[in-house]
This record gives C-alpha cells, sequence and structure tokens, in this order.
C-alpha cells in the first residue's frame, strides 16, 4: 500500500523558518517525481514545487510565489522528500500535502499526482 | 499557461440521481486529463487519469470522457459520500487545474 505521511507542520512567526518531512513506504521512491502542495483556507489546491526523480537528476521546479525562499529535497536512501521552507508569510498559512507524481504523454513536461498524503497545517503568524 | 475552465460551479443534485461536470481547455490537452475529489479535511483524491481511466479503487459509477479541449466527468448515481468539490487538471504542458465544481444536495 502506497503512504504519504507530512509531519513538521506548526504555528510559526513571520519570517522565520520550517522544515516539513514526507515519509513514504509503499513504493520505489527513488522512482518517482514528488511535488508539494498547499491548501490555504477557503482557497484551492496550490502547486508549490516539485522535485524530479533520481533519473532525471532530482531537479527541482517551484511556484513563483514561493521561489526563493522555498527549498524541495529528497533522501532516496529513506524515502522521504522534505520541503524547506524560509522567510515564512503570513500568506503561506495552509495545510501542505506531498503527492507522488506520474508523468503525462505529452511532448512538453507534465504531471498528476495518483497518491496524496493527509497534509500537515502551517500556520504563520504575523 | 493552459487555462481550465469547468461548469457549472455548483451543481445541486438528488443522492440517485446523475452529475455531470464539464471541464474545458484553452487549448488542446489530448488525454492528459485528470479528475480529483476534494473534501473538507481529507487529502485530495485521484479519480480519473488520462481522461477516461479510473484510478485504482475508484467506483464504476465515476467515468470520465473527451479530449482535446472539452471533457467530461459522469457520477451516474450519487451516493452521500459523492457531495464534494471536484477538479479537473491539464498535464500536457506543465500542470494547471480548473477552479472547481461543488456537488451538493439538492
Amino acid at each position: 500500500e502506497v503512504r504519504l505521511v507530512e509531519s513538521g507542520g506548526g504555528l510559526v512567526q513571520s519570517g522565520r523558518s520550517l522544515r516539513l518531512s514526507c515519509t513514504t513506504s509503499g513504493f520505489t521512491f527513488g522512482d518517482y517525481a514528488m511535488s508539494w502542495f498547499r491548501q490555504a483556507p477557503g482557497k484551492g489546491l496550490e502547486w508549490v514545487g516539485f522535485v524530479r526523480s533520481r533519473a532525471y537528476g532530482d531537479v527541482t521546479e517551484y511556484a513563483a510565489s514561493v521561489r526563493g525562499r522555498f527549498t524541495i529535497s529528497r533522501d532516496d536512501s529513506k524515502s522521504i522528500v522534505y520541503l524547506q521552507m524560509n522567510s515564512l508569510k503570513t500568506e503561506d498559512t495552509a495545510v501542505y500535502y506531498c503527492t507522488r507524481d506520474r508523468p503525462g504523454s505529452g511532448r512538453r513536461e507534465g504531471y498528476y499526482f495518483d497518491n496524496c498524503g493527509q497534509g500537515t497545517l502551517v500556520t504563520v503568524s504575523s | 499557461e493552459i487555462v481550465m475552465t469547468q461548469s457549472p460551479a455548483t451543481l445541486s443534485v438528488s443522492p440517485g440521481e446523475r452529475a455531470t461536470l464539464s471541464c474545458r481547455a484553452s487549448q488542446s490537452v489530448s488525454t492528459n486529463l485528470a479528475w480529483y475529489q476534494h473534501k473538507p479535511g481529507r487529502a485530495p483524491k485521484l479519480l480519473v487519469y488520462g481522461a477516461s481511466t479510473r484510478a485504482t479503487g475508484i467506483p464504476a459509477r465515476f467515468s470520465g470522457s473527451g479530449s482535446g479541449t472539452e471533457f467530461t466527468l459522469t457520477i451516474s448515481s450519487l451516493q452521500s459520500e459523492d457531495f464534494a468539490v471536484y477538479s479537473c487538471q491539464q498535464y500536457n504542458d506543465w500542470r494547471t487545474f480548473g477552479q472547481g465544481t461543488k456537488v451538493e444536495i439538492k
């Protein structure tokens, strides 16, 4: 059974840092790209960023709203993906989810997710 | 960026009735289209990928169709657990989501 479990959320002051972890099991972690999404209160799902699989050099991409502040990394030996969040802002308050990504068949790169964790709440106070 | 537009924004349906949700892409995405179910406090759930392939464990009452720019998710006979928000997502060129359709009890 595929499992993704996020941890590390909590209450943090604006400007501070927080690291989220997503511990996975039930699949060959190194074969998959992994994403982080977030959902702010009353809002839709927002893609935060992702890390490609080992075969694609573990290269990362980020949404414009977090680029330069957030960093995604992965430890294939532990089957964990991390989200390091620096310089947090109140608008970063959300439930953060990690997902296992699957590629599309188009000529351009594209992904959907087939598994998602239960999420961890990050609250940034002013 | 490919823009995904869902309609209607809200759909009121009685239990046991059919629900038909639409999703339109601003340009062709072939069949690189997924549907998700969103419930408060729950992880988003993949329902359909490849426009028409049900994900593992998804009941047969959920069916997806379409290609190119027009897509449909049909729930043949709504159960109580199906009242939720549904979103479509294209992955033909990166990934973009529709704004969602809320299926509520009539």
